[in-house]
């Protein structure tokens, strides 16, 4: 089975300054792996997603994350924050032919002005 | 191109009542899947439907059912409400739902119980 866990429920940055979201993810075979963003009242939005090729993947707004199966993690970055990205990312997880994906608990993003 | 599209956005039913939600995917998408998120849970997966068969279930009770019609619409039931099942659910379609696609959401149906 898979799963996923977000280190931080909330996680507070200053404009301008770097965000970090971390995700670390649990699968026994090879997981795709990827970053949502979900802006109030809204669905969810991809931000990138990592499916085996380079293990650092460029999504939108300036945000990447980089696979590291060694610490089964892939983190989300951004070197700098702007106010529009306060939001809540969610890291989720799904495997060949499961038809399913694991969504972590979500990270809710603050950036002060 | 239109996206996912979810009806209604805001339903308030009472406890025992049953409830049918709607979802349309983006043109060409067969896969559809549904999601209930709560404060506290987060997003659990509810089912994954595609060419009108249910792939894939989650951990829910049988009070909570889908179907998908044979233009990939789909339409989640829950029977019975109870106070729990007050949460925004969620709908997101793919083009076959391979788990290397990423999923396109609709904005949910929030839904509320009395």
């Amino acid at each position: 089975a898979q799963s996923v866990t977000q280190l931080g429920s909330h996680v507070s940055v200053s404009e301008g300054a770097l965000v970090l979201l971390r995700c670390n993810y649990s699968s026994s075979v090879p997981p795709y792996l990827f970053w949502y963003v979900q802006y109030p009242n809204q669905g969810l939005q991809l931000l990138l997603k990592y499916t085996s090729a380079a293990t650092l993947v460029k999504g939108i707004n300036g945000f990447e994350a980089e696979f590291k199966k060694s610490e089964t993690s892939f983190h989300l970055t951004k070197p700098s924050a702007h106010m529009s990205d306060a939001a809540e990312y969610f890291c989720a997880v799904s495997v060949a032919g499961g038809f399913k994906t694991i969504f972590g608990a979500g990270t809710r993003l603050f950036v002060k002005a | 191109k239109a996206g996912v599209t979810q009806t209604p956005r805001y339903l308030i039913k009472t406890r025992g009542q049953q409830v049918t939600l709607s979802c349309s995917p983006i043109s060409g998408h067969r896969s559809v899947s549904w999601y209930q998120q709560t404060p506290g849970q987060g997003l659990q997966f509810l089912f994954e439907y595609f060419s009108e068969t249910q792939r894939n279930k989650g951990n829910f009770p049988g009070r909570f059912s889908g179907r998908q019609f044979s233009n990939s619409r789909s339409e989640m039931n829950v029977s019975t409400l109870e106070l729990g099942d007050s949460a925004l659910y969620l709908c997101a379609s793919s083009r076959t739902g391979d788990s290397n696609q990423p999923q396109h959401f609709g904005d949910g149906t929030r839904l509320s119980i009395l």
